[in-house]
């Protein structure tokens, strides 16, 4: 089925570890995006990638970095996994920034756990 | 700036009683607005979303939302609750052109559905 894959679907990291959170979508969308999920704190946005070649900083932005490798993929990098950035994280993607306000596609979630 | 409140992080109602969830929203420019639903372990799904246009939308699963201006609202609505509605529920604003694309999310509201 069409749609956002994210992977891996759980990650248990040490404090200190680095870690690459995958994401690839087919829908041959411009624009992806990474949030976190935390209790009582809805989705707030980490990085984001307009199109293919140029990635901007979110609302969260510190202490990750993201790569966009092509069109389909978008990936998310802990340098140096702190027990703060324990959180399930999603990816999601739409046809362009502009179709951002016709709503996302996102990915089933990685839930880590930094210990 | 745009923000949303979700007023309730938790409500609770008996199967086949009305769903009322609330969300209010900021915006210094006309809205985009949403309603996204997340089953457990599973990512956001786009329930409705009112763009331009008729302000009563309706969307999935039987809700529907009316977009009130003078209200700043954008309430969710489904006249007879059934056991599978049992999610958490977010409300999301957008800035269409003239302020940001990227919505932002309300901190959610978990719908809790008693036989």
């Amino acid at each position: 089925n069409a749609g956002v894959t994210q992977t891996p679907k759980f990650q248990v990291l040490k404090t200190g570890q680095s870690m690459t959170l995958q994401c690839a979508q087919d829908m041959n969308h411009n624009s992806m995006y990474w949030y976190r999920q935390d209790p009582g704190m809805g989705l707030r946005l980490i990085y984001y990638s307009a199109s293919e070649g140029t990635t901007d900083k979110g609302e969260v932005p510190n202490g990750y970095n993201v790569s966009r490798l092509n069109k389909r993929e978008f990936s998310l990098r802990l340098e140096s996994a702190a027990p703060s950035q324990t959180s399930v994280y999603f990816c999601a993607s739409s046809e362009a920034l502009q179709g951002a306000g016709y709503g996302y596609t996102f990915g089933s979630g990685t839930r880590l756990t930094v210990v | 700036a745009q923000s949303v409140t979700q007023l309730g992080s938790h409500v609770s109602v008996s199967e086949g009683a009305l769903v009322l969830l609330r969300c209010n929203y900021s915006s210094s420019v006309p809205p985009y607005l949403f309603w996204y639903v997340q089953y457990p372990n599973q990512g956001l799904q786009l329930l409705l979303k009112y763009t331009t246009g008729a302000t009563l939308v309706k969307g999935i699963n039987g809700f529907e939302a009316e977009f009130k201006k003078s209200e700043t609202s954008f309430h969710l609505t489904k006249p007879s609750a059934h056991m599978s509605d049992a999610a958490e529920y977010f409300c999301a604003v957008s800035e269409i052109p003239g302020g940001s694309y990227i919505p932002t999310f309300g901190r959610g509201t978990s719908l809790i559905v008693h036989p």
